[in-house]
């Protein structure tokens, strides 16, 4: 079965401070992908991210930066010198290879306080 | 220009009535999902159609059911609307049904249910 967790339900911090939001997943599959949506508070689902479990390279775009270890299972989040514009909930998610079930975290509510 | 979008938007209704809700892609994609979030903003997969046939269907009662005329469009019926059934209703779309592919979102269709 696949489990995806984000512990920290809320984060609250203040503008241009750097912010890491936490994902640990669960699965026996080795074959995998990984995901992080946005919602902001007008509320629709914003894609940001993708990786596979094969590639283990993190990713930075912009002030967002993407670390994944396949050793922790964790694929965190970072926003370097956060804006308001950032408060929203963020969601990372799971899907496994031949297997149309996207599993998704419970969120974490980042707000950011200017 | 819009990639996903649903309608309504926001669906007040009474306990027992019929209703749909509508989604329409103009991506190309082959395939479409419904998501309902719950109140505590947990995301949990409803139904996948690829190309107009079911590939998933998630315990979901079977008052809900999906209706796909053509590839840009899943529809979304429920019967005997219940109190439980108030939610946001997410449709998404991803360019097949492979696991790597990113599910792209419309702003949702918030359902309440007096």
């Amino acid at each position: 079965a696949q489990k995806v967790t984000q512990a920290q339900t809320e984060i609250s911090v203040v503008e241009k401070e750097d912010v890491t939001l936490d994902c640990v997943y669960e699965t026996r599959d080795t074959t995998y992908y990984l995901f992080w949506y946005k919602q902001p508070p007008s509320g629709e689902l914003v894609f940001l991210i993708r990786r596979n479990s094969f590639d283990e390279q993190n990713e930075i775009s912009g002030r967002y930066s993407w670390n994944f270890q396949k050793s922790t299972s964790s694929f965190n989040f970072t926003i370097t010198a956060s804006q308001v514009v950032d408060s929203a909930v963020y969601f990372c998610a799971l899907r496994v290879y031949n297997n149309n079930d996207m599993r998704f975290g419970a969120g974490t509510r980042l707000t950011v306080k200017p | 220009d819009t990639a996903v979008s649903q309608t309504p938007k926001y669906l007040v209704t009474q306990m027992g009535n019929d209703k749909s809700i509508k989604c329409e892609q103009n991506l190309g994609h082959d395939t479409m999902y419904w998501y309902k979030q719950d109140s505590k903003k947990f995301l949990k997969i409803m139904f996948s159609y690829n190309n107009k046939e079911l590939i998933i269907n998630e315990t979901v009662p079977n008052r809900f059911s999906p209706k796909s005329p053509d590839k840009a469009h899943l529809n979304l019926h429920i019967n005997s609307l219940e109190l439980g059934d108030s939610a946001v209703y997410f449709c998404a779309s991803s360019q097949d049904k492979a696991a790597y592919q990113p599910q792209h979102f419309g702003d949702g269709t918030r359902l309440s249910i007096l």
